[in-house]
């Protein structure tokens, strides 16, 4: 049973403070995921990565960074929070054959005031 | 004009009822579909990938028209437990596999 745990259920941050986001998965997949969710947007790809140490951005990455140093592991670093950042975070990951299928975690739900 | 689009609903229906639910996709050149549920609160989780032919999965069907570029799902005799929200999903030709396209989602309430 494919796991990917995230390190907060709730985070309430002030604007400004740096954040960190961290996920991991147990199940060996070679790509990882951070999306945001939001009423009336739905899930939007934040950045991705497909291998240890390589990232590719996603379709909102202005105002996050992230970090692959270890295959299980996946960082999400906010450098400096925004109200606007205020957001479920979700994180994913899937394995590197045909399959599409992503495995999602509980999500984070990060308040910045 | 969004790249996915769904109906956001709330669909309310009684138990036993049968229920659809359509998703249009811009992209003409995607290769690959699907539909995942989201009950409140929780994460997606895959429910079903669509195939060109159609597919079912006990009450689920899943089909696509690539002429009219829209996918379905279908839920014959609803259950409380089908409440959630159904996200239509698009892989598109560029994304690799990587870059999923999600919808909003469709909220589907089943009631006693």
């Amino acid at each position: 049973d494919v796991k990917v745990t995230q390190s907060s259920r709730y985070l309430v941050k002030r604007t400004g403070e740096k954040v960190f986001l961290e996920c991991v998965q147990d199940m060996d997949h070679e790509n990882m995921f951070w999306y945001r969710q939001d009423p009336g947007l739905g899930l939007r790809l934040i950045y991705f990565s497909y291998d240890v140490k390589m990232k590719e951005k996603g379709d909102i990455p202005e105002g996050y960074s992230v970090s692959r140093e270890k295959k299980e592991r996946f960082s999400l670093i906010l450098e400096s929070a925004s109200t606007n950042q205020t957001s479920m975070y979700l994180c994913a990951s899937r394995s590197g054959d045909r399959s599409y299928e992503q495995y999602f975690g509980p999500g984070t739900r990060l308040t910045v005031t | 004009r969004k790249e996915v689009e769904q109906d956001p609903g709330p669909f309310n229906v009684p138990e036993g009822a049968t229920v659809a639910f359509n998703c249009t996709y811009s992209n003409s050149a995607s290769q690959s579909f699907f539909w995942y549920r989201q009950d409140c609160r929780k994460e997606p989780k895959l429910l079903m990938s669509v195939y060109s032919s159609g597919n079912e999965d006990g009450r689920f069907t899943a089909q696509l028209n690539r002429a009219s570029q829209y996918i379905s799902l279908l839920i014959r005799d609803s259950k409380l437990s089908d409440s959630a929200t159904y996200l239509c999903v698009v892989n598109p030709i560029t994304g690799g596999g990587n870059k999923l396209t999600f919808g909003t989602g469709t909220q589907l309430k089943v009631e006693l």
